[in-house]
């Protein structure tokens, strides 16, 4: 079936530098791919979708942008907070019947001051 | 704030014990799912349906759990027989079709087998 990948964490950052994220991705089909957060002790929310290949998706400050040929699809953010702090989730929405979404294993992201 | 409502929020059971939650989708969301969280942030989907139809299920989900989404009513996941693996957060999603990917989910409800 369909997987995706990510950065395995903890990602510990101090506020104002850069943040990436890598996520990859297997799929037999076109995929639909998104990036979702989870902050504590909440269920996780969609941060973006991530448009065709080659366009860029964003949302928060953070961005993201679909390579078709290397199957990935990175968040990048320029200049983290310390609010940023959360798990991100690289998912992908299968192309079968139902169309379950598929999750990374989620990346935690500390930001310190 | 979540739209989408699940009970309780913490659940605790004895091995053998039956545990049940329910989920109020997003008004005029008719698509549901319900994914296991482990403590490792993995998750685990475990069924979905568009109104009260089933589209997906896994194999885990057809023996010992049970869910249904009875019209006009909440939705329900129900563990007939709780093991110790089963301790988890139980998410609960809804969405307004099937394959957008955009899914709301509530908060969950974190289910501990003593």
């Amino acid at each position: 079936g369909d997987s995706v990948t990510q950065t395995e964490g903890p990602v510990t950052l101090s506020e104002g530098t850069s943040l990436t994220v890598n996520c990859s991705y297997e799929t037999k089909q076109y995929p639909t791919l998104f990036w979702y957060v989870q902050y504590p002790g909440e269920g996780p929310q969609l941060l973006f979708k991530v448009p065709k290949a080659n366009e860029k998706g964003s949302s928060r400050g953070f961005e993201a942008t679909y390579n078709k040929e290397a199957t990935s699809f990175h968040l990048q953010k320029a200049s983290v907070q310390e609010s940023d702090s959360a798990v991100y989730y690289c998912a992908l929405s299968e192309t079968s019947s139902g169309q379950k979404l598929v999750f990374g294993q989620g990346t935690i992201l500390k930001v310190y001051l | 704030n979540s739209k989408v409502i699940q009970t309780p929020r913490y659940l605790v059971k004895g091995q053998g014990q039956k545990a049940k939650m329910r989920c109020i989708p997003e008004k005029g969301h008719p698509v549901v799912f319900w994914y296991q969280q482990n403590k490792n942030n993995e998750f685990k989907f475990l069924i979905n349906f568009q109104n009260q139809e089933v589209l997906q299920q896994i194999d885990m989900t057809e023996k010992r759990f049970s869910a249904e989404c009875p019209s006009n009513s909440p939705c329900s996941l129900e563990i007939q027989s709780s093991e110790a693996g089963d301790s988890a957060l139980y998410l609960c999603a809804s969405s307004r079709r099937v394959g957008t990917g955009q899914l709301y989910f509530g908060e969950g409800s974190k289910l501990t087998v003593l």
